[in-house]
């Protein structure tokens, strides 16, 4: 079974600051983590599939990495913007499972 | 090139009918997931398709089946319907097998109330 969390459960930050959260899963047989930003009446979209230890990834001003070992990763966003107001959902995933984290909810203040 | 579309998009039905749900992934995709999106349970794996063949499953009850087709839609039946299956059931397609690995686009899903 896989347990995926996800903290804070929501967030609010002013436009301009710097702001980070967290994805806890299983280390063992993991395969893979996924990194998802929802909008309100959007459909889910994929930001980042991470697969190795160490690993870090970047978009824009969102970045992410990845610890295998202690089972955690990190997503970063840099200078946030309202238009980065969304649910931000891991996945953890083994050979046959997928498992979501419930999300951080991100408001982006103007 | 054309997202991943599901139809309906809104559904009300009462306990004990039952509704089947569509999908059409993105053209050249071929592995279909579907999910269930509850308030108290969060987002959860109901079963991938690739290739006609269901390859994974959710650990969901026999009342939820699905299936694919040659030009890789996918549907989704649920039978006997309960009111907790109220939901948002959500579609993914991805390029190749695996949603383990791959990055899958989602639909707009489909909002299911049950009376």
């Amino acid at each position: 079974i896989l347990n995926v969390e996800q903290s804070p459960q929501s967030l609010h930050v002013q436009e301009g600051d710097s702001t980070n959260f967290t994805c806890s899963f299983p280390s063992s047989n993991f395969y893979a983590l996924h990194w998802y930003r929802w909008e309100t009446a959007k459909s889910p979209e994929a930001l980042f599939v991470m697969t190795l230890n160490g690993d870090e990834k970047k978009k824009g001003r969102i970045s992410a990495t990845l610890n295998t070992k202690e089972g955690y990763s990190y997503l970063y966003i840099k200078g946030s913007q309202p238009e980065d107001s969304a649910t931000y959902l891991c996945a953890s995933a083994n050979n046959n499972d997928m498992r979501f984290g419930a999300g951080t909810r991100l408001t982006v203040k103007p | 090139k054309a997202g991943v579309t599901q139809t309906p998009r809104y559904l009300i039905k009462t306990r004990g009918q039952q509704v089947t749900l569509s999908c059409s992934p993105i053209s050249g995709h071929r592995s279909v997931s579907w999910y269930q999106q509850t308030p108290g349970q969060g987002l959860q794996f109901l079963f991938e398709y690739f290739s006609e063949t269901q390859r994974n499953k959710g650990n969901f009850p026999g009342r939820f089946s699905g299936r694919q087709f040659s030009n890789s839609r996918s549907e989704m039946n649920v039978s006997t319907l309960e009111l907790g299956d109220s939901a948002l059931y959500l579609c993914a397609s991805s390029l190749v097998s695996g949603r383990v690995y791959n990055e899958q686009f989602f639909g707009p899903g489909t909002r299911l109330t049950v009376l």
